[in-house]
């Protein structure tokens, strides 16, 4: 049982490159997310999900997409990067609400991206 | 969703209890209030959660008054290895239960 698995771990991308930050999950959770964190911040949405073929925008949606082909994997797709996008990015899942509310979600480890 | 408010920053000595408060003034009838802890260059880690009145596990105890305006969570006897940055997080069940990051608190403990 691996929790949340994100790759690659580091990353270097030039202005206008795009590029794809892996996401997977091997709890049948329900919902996933995606967060970045710029220096001395705190975490922002970017999209989530909350099952298979269902997404909806965060926060910070602009130069992001997403997609949520099966219920273990939430890839997410830098368009054409900018310095701005120059962040850790942590994706995160949980099992759906059930009977009340279950806000205990998992992390992965991170991606430190920079944009040059 | 509602917007929490919690300090910056507290500073606390090992073996003490510390108590960070968060104020979230416009919490909904079906809002959830979670709290988490991050160290530096990992993923946030889930310490509790709870709807109202008193919640405890093995780490944490979470207080919520009756108006449930605000949260306080409580960490007995902290150590050096407590030190991180703590978020308060409002879930709204009715948004699909978002979890939206503010700022945290940013606790030091010392020797």
């Amino acid at each position: 049982n691996a929790g949340v698995t994100q790759t690659p771990k580091f990353q270097v991308l030039k202005t206008g490159q795009s590029m794809t930050l892996q996401c997977a999950q091997d709890m049948n959770h329900e919902y996933m997310s995606w967060y970045r964190q710029d220096p001395g911040m705190g975490l922002r949405l970017i999209h989530y999900s909350v099952g298979a073929g269902i997404t909806d925008q965060g926060e910070v949606p602009n130069g992001y997409n997403v997609s949520r082909s099966t219920t273990e994997d939430f890839p997410l797709r830098l368009l054409s990067a900018a310095p701005s996008q120059t962040s850790v990015y942590f994706c995160a899942s949980r099992s759906g609400p059930g009977t009340g509310m279950n806000t205990e979600a998992f992390f992965g480890q991170g991606t430190r991206l920079t944009v040059v | 969703l509602a917007k929490t408010t919690q300090p910056i920053s507290m500073d606390s000595y090992e073996g003490q209890e510390v108590n960070i408060t968060c104020s979230h003034n416009n919490i909904a009838t079906n809002d959830y209030i979670t709290w988490y802890q991050q160290f530096p260059s990992q993923g946030p880690r889930f310490i509790i959660q709870g709807y109202k009145t008193k919640v405890t596990n093995e780490v944490a105890s979470l207080f919520i008054p009756a108006d449930r305006k605000s949260s306080t969570l409580s960490l007995p006897r902290v150590s050096l290895s407590d030190t991180a940055v703590y978020y308060c997080l409002v879930a709204s069940y009715n948004q699909g239960g978002k979890l939206i990051f503010g700022q945290g608190t940013e606790l030091s403990v010392k020797p």
